[in-house]
């Protein structure tokens, strides 16, 4: 099976970066995925890393660490509307033959003014 | 117009009813899934679909069946409906290839109360 954990709530303040961490456990692993999901909403895809290292868009930025199981999404210059629940997912098998998506349980982030 | 779309937005039903709900997408994926989401929890996969003739039971199948009755259609069916079914449901499509491309988009989701 798959286990993914990472922190329930985290708060940060207006302009300020922020690192939300992710540590997974998932054999065949195929990928880990962020996902931001305003409260009511459907999760919107924010990045996927399947290699080692740094992949940037925009404010957003996320780390895979293959080998240590760990991930982060950094979020920089934070803006009010960045305050929403942000879910890790990873791409393994989990039951049966084909690969799934596993999400943790979500850290919910609440930026300050 | 939205890639994925879900219907009921909203629905009450009672114990022991069956109820269907729908999720359709323009986007030509051939994978599609069904999952809920509880207050506090992740998303739970209650079954996937790879194609059209392809149906497969997720982590919590128990209580719920589907339909994939094309490429762009699949339903979810509670057959009995019970009130630890109150959720928040959501559809996702994927594409089949490699690399990422398997990012899965979400539909707008249904709320389900069952009293």
């Amino acid at each position: 099976g798959q286990n993914i954990d990472q922190p329930t709530e985290m708060t940060a303040t207006e302009g300020a970066i922020v690192q939300i961490n992710c540590t997974y456990q998932t054999s065949g692993f195929n990928g880990l995925f962020w996902y931001q999901q305003h409260a009511g909403e459907a999760p919107t895809f924010l990045s996927y890393n399947v290699l080692d290292g740094l992949e940037e868009k925009g404010r957003f930025s996320s780390f895979l660490s293959r080998s240590k199981g760990y991930s982060y999404l950094l979020l920089k210059e934070l803006q009010m509307k960045d305050s929403a629940s942000y879910l890790c997912a990873v791409s393994g098998f989990s039951s049966g033959s084909a690969r799934q998506l596993t999400f943790g349980s979500g850290t919910q982030l609440t930026v300050l003014p | 117009d939205a890639d994925v779309t879900q219907t009921p937005r909203n629905r009450i039903t009672k114990t022991g009813k069956r109820i269907m709900l729908e999720c359709s997408q323009t986007k030509g994926h051939d994978r599609m899934y069904w999952y809920r989401q509880d207050p506090g929890l992740g998303l739970q996969l209650i079954y996937y679909s790879f194609d059209v003739k392809d149906i497969n039971k997720g982590e919590i199948s128990d209580g719920y069946s589907v339909s994939r009755q094309a490429q762009a259609k699949f339903s979810l069916s509670l057959e009995s409906a019970i009130p630890n079914q109150t959720a928040l449901y959501f559809c996702a499509t994927s594409d089949s290839g490699g690399g990422g491309s398997e990012t899965q988009y979400f539909g707008p989701g249904t709320r389900l109360l069952v009293l």
